[in-house]
């Protein structure tokens, strides 16, 4: 099994531009997740799924954007990109939330 | 909503020294509690978790958690850390199966390094 699979490894967006991180899991998991990672500041979660179908805000949504059309994928899509979105993305998965399991991780540079 | 505290956010500690993290969370639910560990330019995994029954909780790498309910706590210890434990340590919280939200949320983590 992959588990959780990230990609880009890297990316270095312009100002305006905009992106999809992509996240695709195969251990056939309902629950995803997306977090943002900055220094001391630990994981903030972005949006989350329970679902196919469904998806729901977590603590710091404003310029992002999600959809899960199916149960492995799970993109985030940044529109306008902007420098307070330089950080390292996370995306994870779960079978209800008792375990998650983590990719590793797109960092991202806005200048 | 819930929310994790994790007061520390480095603890230096000497190879074969016993450590203590800390974590305070709060809920008007009942809880799962996990603590994850990431390594650098890595990502996170699972260390060890409270779902239900027995409040200590184990690692297999000699780490231990106690849930106390009363004062809304997770403390991780270790008896005697090796210079290999050195990493950043995570708490998270979520709200017990049948919550309104079932969010997976972490702490700011606490940087253990360890010194010879």
């Amino acid at each position: 099994n992959a588990g959780v699979t990230q990609t880009p490894k890297f990316r270095i967006l312009k100002i305006g531009q905009s992106m999809t991180l992509q996240c695709t899991q195969d251990m056939n998991h309902n629950y995803m997740y997306w977090y943002r990672q900055d220094p001391g500041m630990g994981l903030k979660l972005i949006y989350y799924s329970v679902g196919a179908g469904i998806t729901d805000k977590g603590e710091v949504p404003n310029g992002y954007n999600v959809s899960r059309s199916t149960t492995e994928d799970f993109p985030l899509r940044l529109e306008l990109a902007a420098p307070s979105q330089t950080s390292v993305y996370f995306c994870a998965s779960s079978y209800q939330v008792t375990e998650a399991f983590f990719g590793q991780g797109t960092r991202l540079t806005v200048v | 909503a819930q929310s994790v505290t994790q007061l520390d956010s480095q603890v230096p500690v000497f190879e074969e020294a016993p450590v203590e993290l800390r974590c305070n969370y709060s809920s008007s639910v009942s809880v799962y509690l996990f603590w994850y560990v990431q390594y650098p330019n890595q990502g996170l995994q699972l260390l060890l978790k409270y779902l239900s029954g027995s409040t200590l909780v184990e690692s297999i790498n000699g780490f231990e958690a106690e849930f106390n309910k009363s004062q809304t706590s997770f403390h991780l210890r270790k008896p005697s850390v090796h210079i290999s434990d050195t990493a950043e340590y995570f708490c998270a919280v979520s709200e017990g199966y049948g919550g309104a939200t079932n969010k997976l949320i972490f702490g700011t983590g606490t940087l253990l390094a360890v010194q010879p």
